[in-house]
């Protein structure tokens, strides 16, 4: 049973340009949720998808965007990238209709802004 | 708005000694706790959760940790820490959304670690 996959590991971008970022999530899971972990920080929401609609949204800026699809695995967009977005983003996936559902964590990306 | 505080960011035992990681949320209803633990180069495996019912929760590991709602604490415990715990430990509280779904809100972490 595959656990929740984030693609890639590791990212190397410039000031300014675009950035995706990919996140299968647990087989059977149907919500995703990103973060933003900066170094020695706990992770920030960042949105959660539910049946590809965001169904709730963190203190981000709309340079942060997102997209479900149907299978349910998940892409985040970062526009206009600026130095303060260099962090490990992780994907967490969960079932929605479980009781009470529990987040399961991906590895993460790190992405690194020059 | 909810908080969670980890007054500790760092952690040193030997290996062997019992540990205590300290948790202090704010959260107006009754909260759900998590901790989780983060190794280097790894996401987040989650050791244990609180939603109700006992106080003491066990989770895996051999940790356990203790809802203290008059002190608004929820405290991680080991009673024998050995090597491989050495990691980042995040405390988390969660808000509900409609639907049972929640998004938890994380401390800043404690790093444990461990000499031999």
């Amino acid at each position: 049973d595959a656990g929740v996959t984030q693609s890639p590991t590791h990212l190397i971008k410039t000031r300014g340009q675009q950035v995706t970022l990919r996140c299968s999530p647990k087989s059977g899971h149907d919500t995703v949720s990103w973060y933003q972990q900066a170094l020695g920080q706990g992770p920030q929401f960042i949105f959660q998808y539910y049946e590809e609609e965001e169904r709730q949204r963190g203190n981000f800026p709309d340079r942060f965007s997102g997209h479900q699809f149907p299978n349910y695995s998940s892409e985040l967009n970062v526009n206009a990238l600026l130095l303060g977005d260099s962090a490990l983003y992780l994907c967490a996936s969960s079932l929605i209709r479980a009781s009470k559902n529990i987040q399961y964590f991906g590895a993460g990306t790190r992405l690194s802004v020059l | 708005a909810q908080s969670v505080t980890q007054p500790d960011i760092h952690i040193t035992v030997s290996e062997g000694a019992s540990l205590e990681l300290r948790c202090n949320y704010s959260y107006g209803a009754t909260p759900y706790l998590f901790w989780y633990v983060q190794s280097p180069g790894q996401g987040l495996q989650l050791l244990l959760k609180y939603f109700s019912g006992d106080t003491l929760v066990q989770g895996i590991k051999g940790f356990e940790a203790e809802f203290k709602r008059s002190q608004s604490s929820f405290n991680l415990r080991k009673p024998s820490v050995h090597w491989s715990d050495a990691a980042e430990y995040f405390c988390a509280v969660g808000s509900s959304l409609s639907g049972g779904s929640y998004i938890p809100t994380f401390g800043r972490g404690t790093s444990l670690i461990v000499h031999p």
